[in-house]
């Protein structure tokens, strides 16, 4: 199946400074990346749907100024977390999608998450 | 309103048959996945089911779907150590088959 890549897997971060964190698609482009946010003992929590080359669309509730979302190419979305504060701790997991087929939903083809610790 | 819910813990022995269950609240929900986590990594797509079927069976999966009770379960047979995960269900909207929404996945231990 198709691999996507985050980088980095795990950060540690002084309160008030910014992350990026960098999302690939590896052998396939995709048109449209997603950022999750997972919390311990809860479900993924999508937080903005990227299309490459425009901006991106954020869920209810989160912050567009917070949450800088750029996807910049069909292999590449960066989300970067600015002024972090420790409530900002969390794992953040992207997706990618591609069409499974004609008449087949979209698979979101999921990385391996980055562990972000906010001191 | 959208809203997924499964149970958190689920334990069974190895050998034995897993079942995890998911209520879902859209009736329009184009599609019903589940999807895997194996710890410290993403979330890997197992199976899915479109909404107007009832069974979908690959290999040792399992998929039930009761449409009219919004109920989805996930049959894993012959459940081994390497299926010790936590199992995600999750649904696509009908208007928008991109945005998917989880439950808060059930965590299958597996006792030897």
């Amino acid at each position: 199946g198709a691999v996507v890549s985050q980088h980095p897997s795990r950060v540690i971060c002084k309160s008030g400074t910014s992350v990026k964190i960098e999302c690939r698609s590896l052998d396939f482009q995709a048109t449209t990346m997603f950022w999750y946010r997972q919390f311990p003992k809860k479900s993924l929590m999508l937080m903005a749907t990227s299309n490459e080359g425009s901006k991106a669309t954020y869920e209810q509730g989160v912050e567009k100024d917070k949450f800088l979302i750029n996807h910049a190419s069909l292999t590449l979305s960066t989300l970067t977390v600015t002024s972090a504060h420790p409530e900002d701790s969390s794992f953040y997991i992207c997706s990618a999608s591609s069409l499974l087929g004609q008449g087949m939903p979209t698979e979101q083809f999921f990385g391996p998450g980055t562990r972000l610790t906010v001191l | 309103g959208e809203d997924v819910e499964q149970s958190l813990f689920l334990s069974v022995r190895e050998g034995d048959s897993s079942v995890i269950n998911c209520t879902y609240t859209d009736s329009s929900s184009t599609y019903l996945y589940w999807y895997k986590q194996e710890p410290g990594a993403g979330l890997q797509l197992l199976t899915y089911i479109f909404s107007n079927m009832d069974m979908k069976q690959d290999q040792r999966l399992t998929v039930l779907l009761n449409k009219k009770d919004k109920h989805l379960s996930l049959r894993i047979a012959d459940t081994q150590t390497g299926d010790s995960a936590i199992y995600f269900c999750a649904e696509s909207m009908a208007n928008r088959d991109d945005k998917i929404i989880f439950g808060k996945g059930t965590r299958l231990h597996i006792l030897p």
